[in-house]
């Protein structure tokens, strides 16, 4: 059974700090790992991990993908307050091309 | 950038009625949509793909005669919740992907439907 983790599960950070999120998967036929910013209501798209050890990045945040330990990282520096959200990975499987989420990082950042 | 409409965002309905919640990609064209159920403080949960054209297909223990699913268009896909109970009472979103994109397209989800059965 496929199976994405993420790592902590939640977070309280304040304004300014740096955070790492974690996640680890195990996806049958392994294609590329997502990760989702979730406020409100439905998640917004952020990057799309396909080759390991190369950093993509947007702003404030990036991320990078380790094949060899079926994991990756998001950063994100110089947090701020409308930063706070869930933050999902999820993990493409090759044949079905369907995702497979984490539980999600809950991150809080306070003034 | 690509955009996928949801509709109801919220509906409140009585035990035992039928649910209907409408998918839409409004700027591309979409043969694949997937369909996710979440619960408070969960992650997304995948329910089933819809396949323009054929029928969909469920992950396991979602029941299909429960969860009515017709992909009749490249742009639009419905999820009906049937002889809806309390327990389907939950946040169901569903997402698309560019078909010209191919597989490696990243995914775009709708804004969702909060369900609440009574």
């Amino acid at each position: 059974e496929d199976k994405v983790v993420q790592s902590p599960l939640s977070l309280v950070v304040h304004e300014g700090d740096t955070v790492t999120l974690n996640c680890s998967y195990e996806v049958t036929n392994f294609r590329s790992l997502l990760w989702y910013k979730q406020e409100k209501k439905a998640p917004t798209f952020l990057f799309m991990l396909t080759s390991s050890g190369i950093e993509k990045k947007s702003g404030r945040l990036s991320s990078i993908l380790d094949k060899k330990e079926l994991s990756s990282i998001l950063n994100i520096t110089a947090t701020q307050t409308g930063d706070s959200a869930i933050y999902l990975c999820a993990g493409i499987t090759g044949t079905a091309s369907k995702l497979t989420f984490g539980t999600g990082t809950r991150l809080q950042v306070t003034l | 950038g690509a955009v996928v409409s949801q509709h109801p965002s919220r509906v409140i309905c009585k035990s035992g009625t039928s649910v209907k919640i409408e998918c839409r990609s409004l700027d591309f064209q979409a043969t694949t949509m997937f369909w996710y159920r979440q619960f408070p403080k969960q992650s997304l949960m995948l329910m089933a793909t819809s396949n323009e054209g054929s029928k969909a297909t469920y992950e396991q223990g979602v029941e299909k005669d429960k969860f009515l699913i017709n992909h009749a268009s490249l742009t639009l896909s419905t999820l009906t919740v049937t002889s809806a109970h309390p327990e389907d009472s939950s946040f169901y979103i569903c997402s698309a992907r560019d078909s010209t994109g191919g597989r490696d397209s990243p995914l775009h989800f709708g804004n969702g439907t909060r369900l609440t059965v009574t």
